[in-house]
């Protein structure tokens, strides 16, 4: 069975300085997609950022881009210039094309000013 | 706007009682979702509708029942079966039932047992 690993719990940031999650997954499939999901303190996620296994180019949005290493099953992601509205649980998340999402146990970001 | 809404945003439940979380959305979405968030866990699946009239069992679906009778609504309903149902609740929805396509959540029902 496929699983997501978020080793870090927690993490913190100092404002304008720039932050790495690390998430591991587990899979035999060779077609997948991989996700970022945002939890601000509203409680409310978002998608941060998306990446299909078949590109290697790794996704970037804005400020927020990842390091997908398909070999190591790795998958972090590295946020720039951090905000204080960066603050917020952080969740990796993996599926393969038709199945369910699985969702790793996330990392809960502080940005201190 | 196009969302989903949820509601209540909190929730009490006695004993022995059955309780409705409602979930809306407007965005045309074919797949909905109800996801169980515990502290220090992910994402649990509890039920998910591909189309209307059609449900499945996700990973927790013990103790909770839905019906999908039209394409906005995805309501739950936590059982007196439910043993443990002191949760935050979130439903999502996707354009099409497919793992590949991004989640869309809504602002989450905090469920408490009195």
């Amino acid at each position: 069975a496929q699983t997501v690993t978020q080793s870090q719990p927690e993490m913190s940031v100092q404002e304008a300085e720039t932050v790495t999650l690390s998430c591991t997954y587990d899979t035999s499939e060779s077609d997948y997609y991989l996700f970022w999901y945002k939890q601000p303190p509203s409680r409310q996620m978002i998608l941060v950022i998306r990446q299909e296994a078949y590109k290697q180019q790794n996704a970037t949005e804005n400020r927020f881009s990842v390091n997908f290493q398909k070999a190591a099953k790795s998958f972090s992601l590295k946020i720039s210039d951090s905000q204080l509205g960066d603050a917020a649980m952080y969740f990796c998340a993996y599926s393969n094309a038709y199945d369910k999402v699985i969702f790793g146990p996330g990392t809960s970001l502080s940005v201190i000013p | 706007d196009g969302g989903i809404t949820q509601s209540p945003k909190y929730l009490f439940r006695k004993e022995g009682q059955n309780v409705t979380l409602s979930c809306e959305q407007n965005l045309n979405h074919d797949a909905m979702y109800w996801y169980r968030q515990d502290p220090g866990q992910g994402l649990r699946l509890i039920y998910y509708s591909q189309i209307v009239n059609d449900f499945q069992k996700g990973d927790i679906a013990e103790g909770y029942s839905v019906s999908r009778e039209k394409k906005e609504s995805f309501p739950l309903t936590v059982t007196s079966a439910q043993k443990n149902p002191t949760a935050f609740y979130l439903c999502a929805s996707s354009p099409r039932p497919q793992g590949r396509e991004t989640q869309y959540f809504g602002p989450g029902t905090r469920l408490l047992v009195l």
